[in-house]
Parts: structure tokens; C-alpha cells; sequence
């Protein structure tokens, strides 16, 4: 079974510039989950999908972060314009449903992006 | 209230001891505790999970204790490996929040062969 299939993997930008990062869950996940792991740190979860509808963005910052999931499938996560505190390296996660009771995330290797 | 508490930050082993990992939790909503391996460059794996219905869980090598009334949790690594060599993260999910989990800081292991 393949797993979360995530690209590119390493990016490297100027500040203000603007980046886009890719996702494709494991099939037939309904849920799939955006984090972002600053060095040293654990993830933090940036925005949560339950198919193709949000169902928590209350730690993405908004001006300046952007994400979608059409068609429930894949999901693009977007950072326009970019700042230097955005470097890290950006998880995407999908579950088969949400995690209410416990479960397993899936997580791909990451999209780890430098902003000079 | 969000938060999970973990330590040390970074932890030596020599080959066969055992290694301990601590988190502390202040939310009492939390009711689902997992532990995620992390290799340098790839993304997060589960490792061994427990509820807080159970004090303990053992799987192989590894064990979680769980101490509701101090709201702590551990992890235990017996006999540990060089493969055991990674970065572990403990984690807590909010039950009313679709299973958000939000992690601790992480804990650097070092295994020395």
C-alpha cells in the first residue's frame, strides 16, 4: 500500500517569495492534516480536512497561509508571501477517519522548506 | 492547558539499558495518548498507544505507563537498540475536537552501541 506521497521535498525560497507544497494521502483517507515542525519542536497542526471541508484551522495564519482539498482527495498547503519564521519542514498526515477514539496518523516525509 | 509537557530533551543510552521518556498534560478532556518515532528525514510513525482507562501497555520492547491522577505518562524503551537511535514524541488527543493531537517537543534518543 503506498503511503502519503508528499513534493517536493526540499525548497528554497527568499522572504516574501511565495511556495507551494503538495499532498497525496493514502487512499481512500478521508482525513488528511497539514503540520508544520519548526527544528527542535513537535509538529503543530496547521489545518485539518474531513474529505474536502475544514475541519480546523484555528492555528493557521490566515494572511498568509492558504490550503485546499479538492475533490477530497489531494490537498495543496500554500504560504504567500513567505517570512523568514516559516522555515520548517511542512507534515502531511491522513487517517482513515477522524481520530475521536484514537487511531493512526500517516504521516509522509515532509516538505522542508528554507526562506532566506 | 493545550500543551504537552515532554522530557529530556535529548537522552544517551548505552546498548541494553533502558531508556525513559516523560510528558505531563494539564487538559483533562485528553483521552488518547500515542507515541510517534521519528528517523532523521522522514515523517513521524506511531509507535504504541494507550487510553486512560489503563495504567499500562507493553508492546515488545516497549511500554507505556500512564498516571492519571498526576496526569504523566512515560515511555520505556527496554534493552535499547542503535535502530532505537530517533526522535520520540509523545502526543495527547481532545476528545471534542475531531482527535486533534497536539505533540511534546520531542526527546533526541542516543543509543551507544
Amino acid at each position: 500500500e503506498a503511503g502519503v506521497a508528499q513534493s517536493p521535498r526540499y525548497k528554497i525560497i527568499e522572504k516574501r517569495q511565495s511556495v507551494a507544497f503538495w499532498c497525496n494521502p493514502i487512499s481512500g483517507h478521508a482525513t488528511l492534516y497539514w503540520y508544520q515542525q519548526i527544528l527542535g519542536q513537535g509538529p503543530k497542526l496547521l489545518i485539518q480536512f474531513q474529505n474536502n471541508g475544514v475541519v480546523d484551522d484555528s492555528q493557521l495564519p490566515k494572511d498568509r497561509f492558504s490550503a485546499e482539498r479538492l475533490k477530497g482527495v489531494d490537498s495543496t498547503l500554500k504560504i504567500q508571501p513567505a517570512k523568514l519564521e516559516d522555515s520548517a519542514v511542512y507534515l502531511c498526515a491522513s487517517s482513515a477517519g477522524p481520530l475521536i477514539r484514537g487511531g493512526e496518523l500517516f504521516f509522509g516525509e515532509g516538505s522542508r522548506l528554507t526562506v532566506l | 492547558q493545550q500543551q504537552v509537557k515532554q522530557s529530556p530533551q535529548s537522552l544517551i543510552v548505552q546498548k541494553g539499558g533502558i531508556s525513559i521518556i516523560n510528558c505531563a498534560y494539564e487538559n483533562t478532556a485528553f483521552d488518547y495518548f500515542p507515541w510517534y518515532q521519528q528517523f532523521p528525514g522522514k515523517g513521524p510513525a506511531l509507535l504504541i498507544a494507550i487510553r486512560p482507562d489503563v495504567s499500562e501497555k507493553k508492546e515488545g520492547r516497549f511500554t507505556i505507563s500512564f498516571n492519571k491522577s498526576a496526569k504523566q505518562f512515560s515511555l520505556h524503551i527496554m534493552d535499547s537498540q542503535p535502530g532505537d537511535s530517533a526522535t520520540y514524541f509523545c502526543a495527547a488527543s481532545i476528545r471534542n475536537q475531531g482527535g486533534k493531537l497536539i505533540f511534546g517537543q520531542g526527546t533526541e534518543l542516543s543509543v551507544k552501541p
